[in-house]
C-alpha cells in the first residue's frame, strides 16, 4: 500500500541556518508529491509540487525540494530559515492513476525557528 | 477574499446532536474535497465532488456522515448523532480540473468539539 512518512515530529533550527524537513514515500509507481504548510488557526497553504522533470523544485517563500527516486524521498529545504517559517509542514502525495487528485498526507513536522 | 471559506470556524456540540458545516470553494473550481484532521495527524481524505457529483467516499465516512454539493457550488458536510471521536478539524479544499496536476487550495477549517 502507498504511504508517506515524515520521520521527524519536530525540527529545531536557529534563524539564518539551513532548514531541512524530511519526507519519504512508498509506492509502486510514480507519485506526484506536494508540500503544504499550516500556520495556527489557518488552512494549509501550498508550497510546491513535483510532477516530473527537474528533480529540484522551487516553491513559495524561498523553499525548494529535491525529489530522489532511488531513495524515495522528497525533502523540503530552505537555505536560511526565518522565525516566521515556524509552522507545521506536511508532505503529501497522490497517485498518477488518480485523475482527480486525492491527497495522502504525512503526519506533519513542526518546525521551530529560534531567533 | 477569493479563497476557500468555511463556516462555522468552531463548533461545540453535545454527543448525539447533529451538526452541519459549509464550504464555499474558489468560484471557478469544479473539484471539492473534504478532509478530517485530528491532533498530531495529517489530514485524511473523506470525500470528493466533481461539480455536483460525489465521486468517492472514504471508508472513514460512516453512515452518520453525509455530504452534498447542490448545483456544484458550495458543499455541506453533516454529521448525525455526533460522537466524541468525531472531534477534529474538518478541512475543505477545492481545485480546478484541467490545470495539469492541480494543487488543492484549502479553507481554514471547522474545528468540531463533541462533549
Amino acid at each position: 500500500a502507498q504511504s508517506v512518512a515524515q520521520p521527524e515530529d519536530q525540527v529545531n533550527v536557529a534563524e539564518g541556518n539551513p532548514l531541512t524537513v524530511k519526507c519519504t514515500y512508498s509506492v509502486s509507481g510514480n507519485p506526484y508529491l506536494f508540500w503544504y504548510v499550516q500556520y495556527p488557526n489557518r488552512g494549509l497553504q501550498f508550497l510546491l509540487k513535483y510532477i516530473t522533470g527537474d528533480n529540484l523544485v522551487k516553491g513559495s517563500y524561498g523553499f525548494e525540494a529535491e525529489f530522489n527516486k532511488s531513495q524515495t524521498s522528497f525533502h523540503l529545504k530552505k537555505p536560511s530559515a526565518l522565525v516566521s517559517d515556524s509552522a507545521l509542514y506536511f508532505c503529501a502525495l497522490k497517485w498518477t492513476t488518480d485523475s482527480w487528485g486525492k491527497l495522502q498526507f504525512g503526519a506533519g513536522t513542526q518546525v521551530v525557528v529560534t531567533p | 477574499d477569493t479563497g476557500v471559506s468555511q463556516d462555522p470556524r468552531h463548533k461545540i456540540t453535545k454527543r448525539g446532536q447533529n451538526v452541519t458545516f459549509r464550504c464555499d470553494p474558489i468560484s471557478e473550481h469544479n473539484r471539492l474535497y473534504w478532509y478530517r484532521q485530528t491532533l498530531g495527524q495529517g489530514p485524511e481524505f473523506l470525500t470528493y465532488f466533481q461539480n455536483e457529483a460525489q465521486l468517492e467516499k472514504s471508508r472513514l465516512l460512516s453512515d452518520r456522515f453525509s455530504a452534498e454539493r447542490p448545483k456544484g457550488s458550495f458543499s455541506t458536510l453533516e454529521i448525525q448523532r455526533t460522537e466524541q471521536g468525531d472531534s477534529a478539524m474538518y478541512l475543505c479544499a477545492s481545485s480546478l480540473e484541467g490545470r495539469g496536476i492541480d494543487e488543492q487550495f484549502f479553507g481554514p477549517g471547522t474545528r468540531l468539539t463533541v462533549l
